[in-house]
């Protein structure tokens, strides 16, 4: 069975720092992989996603993932956080035939000022 | 353009009675998500609909839930006889038809609360 598991729980960053997130799947066939960010009080949306090619995908906001296939990992990346970066964050693979996400359980990322 | 909609926003109703929830895609979006968001959980797949296909019901976590969707536009999701665990937030995605991996694009939810 596909999951996704997401190695941070709760991460308090001060502003500038450095920020990475791992995210882990486990899934036999070709995955397409996604990060979602929920900002208090509004929608889903999407960060970032792979689907081929090149393995360091930018995204939104200067945010960066890196897909290693020997490791099943897709970790997010910010060289530099901002208070405005405060959000939870979901990490997903999908089943490429029906394209149903499943999802880690979600970081939340609290920035200070 | 308009995003995903779904009412109502919010939902509290009491263990036992029947909930209807209702999601609106963008429109030309052929493939439809029923998500559902809870403490316990997390983010977990409910049911899928594409086009006039069959749709994927295997997310569904029991007989009380059910889902439509009419005209291969809007969806309602129905939750009989509601108990305590399904208060959630409940989310609705819905993507292009060129390819499986396209972007979803998620609603702002309905938070059910069953007292």
């Amino acid at each position: 069975a596909q999951s996704v598991s997401q190695h941070n729980h709760h991460v308090i960053l001060s502003e500038a720092a450095s920020l990475e997130l791992g995210c882990n799947y486990s899934y036999g066939g070709t995955v397409n992989l996604f990060w979602y960010v929920q900002y208090p009080g509004q929608h889903l949306q999407l960060l970032l996603k792979y689907f081929s090619g090149d393995p360091l995908v930018k995204g939104i906001k200067g945010f960066e993932a890196e897909f290693i296939k020997s490791k099943f990992s897709f970790n997010l990346r910010k060289p530099s956080v901002q208070w405005s970066d405060t959000a939870e964050y979901f990490c997903a693979v999908n089943a490429r035939n029906t394209g149903k996400l499943i999802f880690g359980q979600g970081t939340t990322l609290q920035v200070k000022p | 353009g308009a995003g995903v909609s779904q009412s109502p926003s919010n939902k509290v109703t009491e263990k036992g009675k029947d909930v209807e929830l209702r999601c609106d895609p963008i429109s030309g979006h052929t493939a439809l998500y029923w998500y559902r968001q809870s403490l316990g959980q997390g983010l977990e797949f409910l049911i899928y609909f594409q086009g006039n296909s069959a749709p994927d019901k295997s997310g569904l976590p029991s007989d009380r839930f059910s889902a439509e969707r009419t005209g291969g536009s809007v969806s309602t999701l129905t939750i009989q006889r509601t108990q305590q665990e399904d208060s959630a937030v409940y989310l609705c995605a819905s993507r292009s038809n060129r390819t499986s991996g396209d972007t979803q694009y998620f609603g702002p939810g309905t938070r059910l609360t069953v007292l």
